[in-house]
């Protein structure tokens, strides 16, 4: 069974950028079988994608935020990390990152870690 | 981008009783239609994809079924571990991505 682990930086100043990373264990992060998500949760608030990265590398970013988001994926280490710029007190939340097979229900999630932008 | 609205925000019933959540889409969803249960300080559990596919491990009470902007996510009889919060989720366009705003379902 996959695991997840996020890991980066609980507190981030307004106006720079978040960074995470997404380890992965119990599989591999270059099976063409999974597709890899970020997914952000505001205190209290509903759920957001912020974008999916495939093995190959193609990437696929809410239009939202679009501008602001970076996911990119090392094979070599089994990670895959968020890069999130000019970050506001907007972008307070707890970020999971998720692994999704398409039609087969398979879906597992991180624990999820919280940032706070600081102003 | 496909917007989908959850109603009722909150849902309050007992023990035993059947709960019926529903979700619209702001146009139609071919098959990528998801449910996913969240308890606090906890990840999102899938539960329901693909409609009306129960996820590994899910419980059959709980059910999904729909077609085209209209979706509804039945457990049959509550049990205390279902009171949460729970989301719905399309990806027609996959691998893009939208939730619902959730529905709360607490214990009357």
């Amino acid at each position: 069974q996959l695991q997840l682990q996020e890991s980066g930086p609980g507190l981030v100043k307004s106006s720079e950028t978040l960074s995470l990373t997404c380890t992965v264990s119990g599989g591999s992060i270059s099976s063409s079988n999974y597709y890899w998500d970020w997914i952000r949760q505001p205190p209290g608030k509903g759920l957001e994608w912020i974008g999916t990265i495939y093995y190959s590398g193609n990437t696929y970013y809410n239009p939202s935020l679009k501008s602001r988001v970076t996911i990119s994926i090392d094979t070599s280490r089994n990670q895959f990390s968020l890069r999130l710029s000019s970050v506001t007190a907007a972008d307070t939340a707890v970020y999971y990152c998720e692994v999704v097979v398409p039609t087969a229900g398979i879906d597992y999630w991180g624990r999820g870690t919280l940032v706070t932008v600081s102003t | 981008e496909i917007v989908l609205t959850q109603s009722p925000a909150t849902l309050s019933l007992s023990p035993g009783e059947r709960a019926t959540l529903s979700c619209r889409a702001s146009q139609s969803v071919s098959s990528y239609l998801a449910w996913y249960q969240q308890k606090p300080g906890r990840a999102p559990r899938l539960l329901i994809y693909d409609v009306s596919n129960r996820a590994t491990g899910i419980p059959a009470r709980f059910s999904g079924s729909g077609s085209g902007t209209d979706f509804t996510l039945t457990i049959s009889s509550l049990e205390p571990e279902d009171f949460a919060v729970y989301y719905c989720q399309q990806r027609n366009n996959w691998p893009m991505c939208t939730f619902g705003q959730g529905t709360k379902l607490e214990i009357k």
